[in-house]
């Protein structure tokens, strides 16, 4: 099973509205990437959080993290059509942070 | 400038070739990770190399061969292609990821074996 894996798996929503993505992971963790991929190309950061932080913003992104639940979500507020595109979690795999594991991804499609 | 590039981003071939691709960053980051991106869009740690010495190998088979010959490349050969290796192969780089470090990746290679 995935160290990381993100729900839901695809989302369609409006412009202007809100998206909401979770990401579930199974061991402990020194902090926990959100990354975004539009079609094509690489991966993007986009915000890390801390295991010691709950919360963190980033313009119109907040990502929340619960370490009990292990668990974050990964909010984007008044969306656009470019935010169309795949999102990630990724988490390190206590390897000293040579081997982050990705989960498999949340598809957004927002329409305008 | 691009941050991770890697060549060639497009790469048609046929079962039994050899094939290559390189890998560059001008970020002056320790470290460099090949990873694979199969077509359900899960990625997959290959290789992590930090100053040129290999960290991570993750139990990728012999046929994959990385070279690292200063900081700023990372190169993979794969010797004997099959079907299964098609794929959009990912390179990336970062600094320390313990203190914090993200990744930065190239824009991939899309592997075709036919």
């Amino acid at each position: 099973s995935q160290q990381g894996e993100e729900d839901p798996q695809a989302l369609s929503i409006q412009e202007g509205e809100n998206a909401t993505m979770n990401c579930s992971y199974k061991t402990s963790i020194n902090n926990l990437q959100w990354y975004r991929q539009n079609s094509g190309r690489g991966l993007v950061h986009l915000i890390l959080i801390r295991s010691n932080e709950r919360e963190k913003h980033s313009g119109r992104l907040r990502v929340t993290l619960d370490t009990s639940k292990k668990s974050s979500s990964l909010l984007i507020t008044a969306s656009r059509a470019a935010d169309t595109a795949s999102y990630f979690c990724a988490t390190d795999a206590g390897t000293g942070g040579f081997k982050t594991i990705f989960g498999a991804g949340t598809r957004l499609f927002v329409k305008a | 400038d691009t941050a991770v590039s890697q060549t060639p981003k497009y790469l048609v071939t046929q079962m039994g070739n050899d094939k290559s691709i390189k890998c560059e960053q001008n970020l002056g980051h320790d470290t460099m990770y090949w990873y694979k991106q199969d077509s359900k869009k899960f990625l997959k740690i290959m290789f992590s190399y930090n100053n040129k010495e290999l960290i991570i190998n993750e139990t990728v088979p012999n046929r994959f061969s990385p070279k690292s010959p200063d900081k700023a490349h990372l190169n993979l050969h794969i010797n004997s292609l099959e079907l299964g290796d098609s794929a959009v192969y990912f390179c990336a780089s970062s600094q320390d990821r313990r203190t914090g470090g993200y990744y930065t990746f190239g824009s991939g290679t899309r592997l075709t074996v036919v």
